[in-house]
């Protein structure tokens, strides 16, 4: 894999659902993987930065894992909220130490 | 607030133009990004600096000229654009220039070349 790919592109659930999104990355030479939310009309936010092999992250009913070796992160989204509609960037530097490269993300639609 | 404060929001500018974006950080914070998002496309990383140092340059045309007079201000001086030009610019800062630090991004210049 030589650039990050998302998937799905994009995903509609009811609220109260619990969903999850992929993130492939190159392997080698891994460096970060950041996960960012990007609700219309605001600037992305950052949610997780993870560099070690098995972590696992937490924000509120968000969570992250990693996988460095086979470059992969999953995003869980437990209970999703209207409020958690927005796209959902994933971006990793696999090559610099200081450059990430970004997939082009998950759009997510909650409705009530 | 985002601490990150990006002007104009919006900029429609002809090919023969010249114009400069502006990005602001109230952070603290010591490495500073472009990005350009064009539509359907990710967001595409087009220049950083590290203690105002130009450290990534990723093969950008020369008519997009960033300036960073200090750690808090970076400039992106726009001539003779082109029409593909067009696009979302993203300004970003982080703590330092290392890719273990999140970004937080200002709300854009949405760009128009007519």
């Amino acid at each position: 894999i030589l650039n990050v790919e998302q998937s799905p592109q994009s995903l509609h659930v009811q609220e109260g659902d619990s969903t999850n999104f992929t993130c492939s990355f190159p392997s080698s030479n891994f460096y970060a993987l950041h996960w960012y939310r990007w609700e219309t009309a605001k600037s992305p936010e950052a949610l997780f930065v993870m560099t070690l092999n098995g972590d696992e992250k937490k924000k509120g009913r968000i969570s992250a894992t990693l996988n460095t070796k086979e470059g992969y992160s999953y995003l869980y989204i437990k209970g999703s909220q209207p409020e958690d509609s927005a796209t959902y960037l994933c971006a990793s530097d696999s090559n610099s130490g200081y450059a990430l490269n970004f997939g082009k993300g998950t759009s997510l639609l909650v409705t009530p | 607030e985002t601490g990150v404060t990006q002007t104009p929001r919006h900029l429609v500018m002809g090919m023969t133009n010249k114009k400069s974006l502006k990005c602001e950080q109230h952070l603290g914070h010591n490495a500073m990004y472009w990005y350009k998002q064009s539509a359907k496309k990710p967001l595409e990383l087009m220049f950083v600096y590290n203690f105002k140092e130009q450290t990534e340059n990723n093969s950008v045309p020369s008519r997009f000229s960033p300036e960073c007079p200090n750690s808090s201000h970076l400039f992106l001086h726009l001539h003779t654009l082109q029409p593909e030009d067009s696009a979302l610019y993203l300004c970003a800062s982080s703590q330092t220039g290392g890719s273990n630090q999140p970004q937080h991004f200002g709300d854009g210049t949405r760009l128009s070349i007519l």
